[in-house]
């Protein structure tokens, strides 16, 4: 049974830091996908990442895939109020149909 | 503009009742899913379905059925609601064709229901 694990679950940074915020998954799998949620809304789709050593990046927010370590990061560069939300990482089961076991989530607040 | 609708945004049961709860892409996905969401336990898959009338359980499947008519339109059934199913139900749809987004999940608004 894949297990999604994010670290940390919490995160409180000030605005202009730099955080990293990580995804472990237990089996093989070589596509992943981060999400956000904002406050009372659905999810959105940030990225999408389908091999090993893929990195895509979108404003101040950077994503990688390593899928040897099982891992993706989730990289926050110079850190702004509006990045406030709670960001998921998903990872594929594997097979045609793409069902995704997604983490807890981490919720993060950026404070001025 | 894609979308994935989701009938009721908010709903209160009472404990027994029969609750359907509609979900409709306009994507011309293969892929549609139910999730719910809980505080502290993440997303949870329920059921999804990869084609019409075509349907297989998730990982939390008692006291859910589903049905898919139409491709566009899938739908989630409560049969007899009880006070654990309070909880935030997410649709979402995707498509398999291969391609630099592939197994992108387009979500819905969410139904925030509460049995009673």
């Amino acid at each position: 049974e894949l297990k999604v694990e994010q670290n940390p679950l919490f995160l409180s940074m000030q605005e202009g830091k730099n955080y990293t915020i990580y995804c472990n998954y237990s089996t093989t799998s070589d596509r992943l996908y981060w999400y956000r949620q904002d406050p009372g809304k659905s999810l959105e789709s940030l990225f999408v990442l389908l091999s090993n050593g893929a990195v895509k990046q979108e404003g101040r927010l950077m994503a990688s895939l390593d899928t040897k370590a099982r891992l993706s990061t989730l990289h926050i560069t110079a850190a702004v109020h509006d990045l406030s939300a709670t960001y998921f990482c998903a990872v594929d089961r594997g097979g045609s149909n793409y069902k995704l076991t997604f983490g807890k989530g981490t919720l993060l607040t950026v404070n001025p | 503009d894609v979308k994935v609708t989701q009938s009721s945004r908010y709903l209160v049961k009472r404990t027994g009742e029969k609750v359907f709860l509609e979900c409709v892409q306009d994507m011309d996905h293969e892929n549609m899913f139910w999730y719910r969401q809980d505080p502290g336990l993440g997303l949870r898959l329920i059921y999804f379905s990869y084609d019409v009338k075509m349907k297989e359980k998730g990982d939390i499947p008692e006291g859910y059925s589903v049905s898919r008519e139409k491709k566009e339109r899938f739908s989630l059934i409560l049969e007899s609601a009880s006070t654990n199913q309070t909880s935030m139900y997410l649709c979402a749809s995707s498509s398999p064709v291969a391609g630099p987004r592939t197994g992108e999940l387009f979500f819905g608004e969410g139904s925030r229901l509460t049995v009673l």
